[in-house]
């Protein structure tokens, strides 16, 4: 079956420009996160959504960072005024909601280079 | 806070077996994962374990947990150039908190 997909898979873009980076989840998987992976480290959690729940915006860096979901499905990261410290890979993951081990499926991830 | 540690570096002969390292801080983790990444992919879940075991073995992978000193490895046996690859420890808290904490990842060299 088809797996997590994110788009584009990169963008390049100026400094102070807004981008969207997009996620499609996992049909059916009802959790979705976004981390961001900078070179050399390990992966940082920003954002997650919950069925209809609030999302846990608790590792989102500065307000420029924004997401949303739709319908519950595809999810839409927006940074706005992009600074160069902002260049990484954005990776989104989803996961069917279930008590336990949270096993979350990656999708391959936007790579930001911000010039 | 959660802080979960590895090497950044492991080289091994093909054949031989790996043995990659975690250390994570949080007592509270219910589930520890294994993650594989590839160059220019996403990350594929290689295995997991709940806090109250202390061993699993999955094919050529066998996970050690070792709660009371926060420790957790994963052995590869029978080493493959195909293993090559970028090997990352997470935990989960369970609860509310649903996001996993990673470490910075292991770089697995398989040579020759």
């Amino acid at each position: 079956g088809a797996g997590v997909s994110q788009s584009p898979s990169n963008k390049v873009t100026e400094k102070g420009k807004d981008v969207e980076l997009r996620c499609d989840p996992i049909s059916g998987h009802t959790a979705l996160y976004w981390y961001r992976q900078s070179l050399g480290q390990g992966l940082e959690f920003l954002i997650y959504f919950q069925g209809n729940s609030a999302p846990d915006k608790s590792g989102l860096p500065s307000d420029r960072f924004s997401a949303e979901r739709t319908g519950g499905s595809v999810s839409t990261l927006t940074i706005q005024r992009t600074q160069q410290e902002d260049s990484a890979v954005y990776l989104c993951a989803s996961s069917l909601e279930v008590a336990g081990v949270n096993e979350q499926y990656f999708g391959p991830g936007t790579r930001l280079t911000v010039t | 806070g959660e802080d979960v540690e590895q090497s950044l570096f492991l080289s091994v002969r093909e054949g031989d077996s790996s043995v990659i390292n975690c250390t994570y801080t949080d007592s509270s983790s219910t589930y520890l994962y294994w993650y594989k990444q590839e160059p220019g992919a996403g990350l594929q879940l290689l295995t997991y374990i709940f806090s109250n075991m202390d061993m699993k073995q999955d094919q050529r992978l066998t996970v050690l947990l070792n709660k009371k000193d926060k420790h957790l490895s994963l052995r590869i046996a029978d080493t493959q150039t195909g293993d090559s690859a970028i090997y990352f420890c997470a935990e989960s808290l369970g609860g509310s908190a649903r996001q996993l904490t990673f470490g910075s990842g292991t770089q697995l060299t398989v040579l020759p």
